[in-house]
């Protein structure tokens, strides 16, 4: 059964810094690629980091580009999301996604997100 | 910026269809992905490759996508079915992009 378990939320203050991991199972982590996606309370869904495979590529929405770096550990079967300089906005519930195989760019399993609050 | 418009709500009663439309520039030649999200839950894969269904999405659901819009179909929608739905798709200058969600409401 695939899991995503998500941690690392909480409260912190504008200006902030915070880390994020994606525990995975269930899956060999090391050939999927995996994402970042985040939801505002009330609010629809943003996609907000991608990175392949290996590592090599890595894509950030226009929103969190410079501020937020995602980076895997494939040996840990683990995923991250590195938060800095954090912002009002950045409020939401933050998912680990996994893409599916094949064509369509979809997103098949999903974390039960954890939530990352900025506040002071 | 690549954008998909989506109803706010529909409405619908207990074994009847819901069809929920999501609209882009071209999405006929994209991939569309559609997804069940209910309070408080993480979303759900409902609909993939426009109109594949994951293993244990019941067959009520479908999917269609031509020219400008994509469609999802729910037959015989049942009270369970309540829930936002998302539509999804990839551009080149946008990456992944979602819908802007529509609520299903049973009556």
């Amino acid at each position: 059964e695939v899991q995503l378990v998500e941690s690392g939320g909480g409260l912190v203050q504008p200006g902030g810094s915070l880390r994020l991991s994606c525990a995975a199972s269930g899956f060999s982590f090391s050939n999927y690629e995996m994402n970042w996606v985040r939801q505002a309370p009330g609010k629809g869904l943003e996609w907000v980091s991608y990175i392949s495979t290996s590592g090599s590529f890595i894509y950030h929405a226009d929103s969190v580009k410079g501020r937020f770096t995602i980076s895997r550990d494939n040996a840990k079967n683990s995923l991250y999301l590195q938060m800095s300089s954090l912002r009002a906005e950045d409020t939401a519930v933050y998912y680990c996604a996994k893409l599916g195989s094949g064509y369509g760019h979809y997103f098949d399993y999903w974390g039960q997100g954890t939530l990352v609050t900025v506040s002071s | 910026s690549y954008e998909l418009p989506q109803p706010p709500s529909v409405s619908v009663s207990p074994g009847q269809t819901a069809s929920i439309t999501c609209s882009g520039d071209k999405l006929g030649d994209k991939y569309t992905s559609w997804y069940q999200q209910k309070p408080g839950q993480s979303p759900v894969l409902v609909i993939y490759q426009d109109d594949k269904r994951p293993s244990g999405i019941p067959e009520r659901f479908s999917g269609s996508n031509s020219g400008n819009t994509a469609t999802l179909t729910i037959s015989g929608t049942q009270a369970m079915d309540e829930a936002d739905y998302y539509c999804q798709a990839w551009d080149s200058s946008t990456a992944y992009v979602f819908g802007t969600g529509t609520k299903v409401t049973v009556l």
